[in-house]
């Protein structure tokens, strides 16, 4: 399977734990993106890798959230002291090298399975 | 804000009816656009997009969409809807410019279910 790859696919974890999720993209993706999705609602951005350099981060990403994309290939998710409001599917999407010099690109995003995150 | 709405939560059609769901987002510039599907138990999938020229595009599955500039509407439709079609339905917007980086901003989702 070449499509993105996120592990672990569930999570249980109790209140004030931390927890790392994983995301593999599509293998000559130089973009990656990490969503969050609650019940009945739409994905939510979280933050944004161009190759090794997180480039943008949203006001959802708490301090307790970092994320890191240590060779520009896979990204990992780490949330420290866990609350019961992180339940959430967490999605990773990746897409194709844009324009050189330009931060717009017209590639779609591919998605993960997403990791399900309870907190107990 | 940049917001994208999606008219109906959920919407339930017989076998052979038409779908029509609706999306609109808010002004902000030049847009990109897409609707992504979500089978029962499967990841999101992209159904179709738009970027620049015809603003009625084909996607899979004999679904289309229209851009409708003016109205900053982006609507779904099919002709004619199978059991298969049965999932969540969601738009999402890409905002150019600035430092958007190409994130997407998506709606609420849209369940259908379809009878057979």
């Amino acid at each position: 399977d070449t499509g993105v790859s996120q592990d672990p696919r569930h999570k249980i974890t109790k209140r004030g734990q931390n927890v790392t999720f994983r995301c593999d993209p599509i293998s000559e993706h130089n973009r990656l993106y990490w969503y969050r999705q609650t019940l009945g609602q739409g994905p939510e951005f979280l933050t944004y890798f161009q190759n090794e350099a997180q480039l943008e981060k949203s006001r959802l990403l708490s301090d307790r959230f970092s994320a890191e994309r240590p060779k520009g290939s896979f990204s990992t998710l780490e949330i420290q002291r866990t609350e019961q409001g992180d339940s959430a599917m967490y999605l990773c999407a990746s897409s194709a090298r844009g324009l050189a010099g330009s931060t717009v690109e017209k590639n779609e995003q591919y998605f993960g399975p997403g990791t399900r995150l309870t907190v107990t | 804000a940049q917001s994208v709405s999606q008219h109906n939560h959920h919407v339930i059609l017989s076998e052979a009816a038409s779908l029509e769901l609706g999306c609109n987002y808010s002004y902000g510039g030049t847009v990109n656009l897409f609707w992504y599907v979500q089978y029962p138990g499967q990841h999101l999938q992209l159904l179709l997009k738009y970027f620049s020229g015809d603003p009625l595009v084909k996607g899979i599955k004999g679904f289309e969409a229209e851009f409708i500039k003016s109205k900053f509407s982006f609507n779904l439709r099919k002709p004619s809807v199978q059991w298969s079609d049965t999932a969540e339905y969601f738009c999402a917007v890409k905002y150019s410019g600035g430092t958007s980086y190409g994130k997407l901003t998506f709606g609420q989702g849209t369940i259908l279910t379809v009878h057979p």
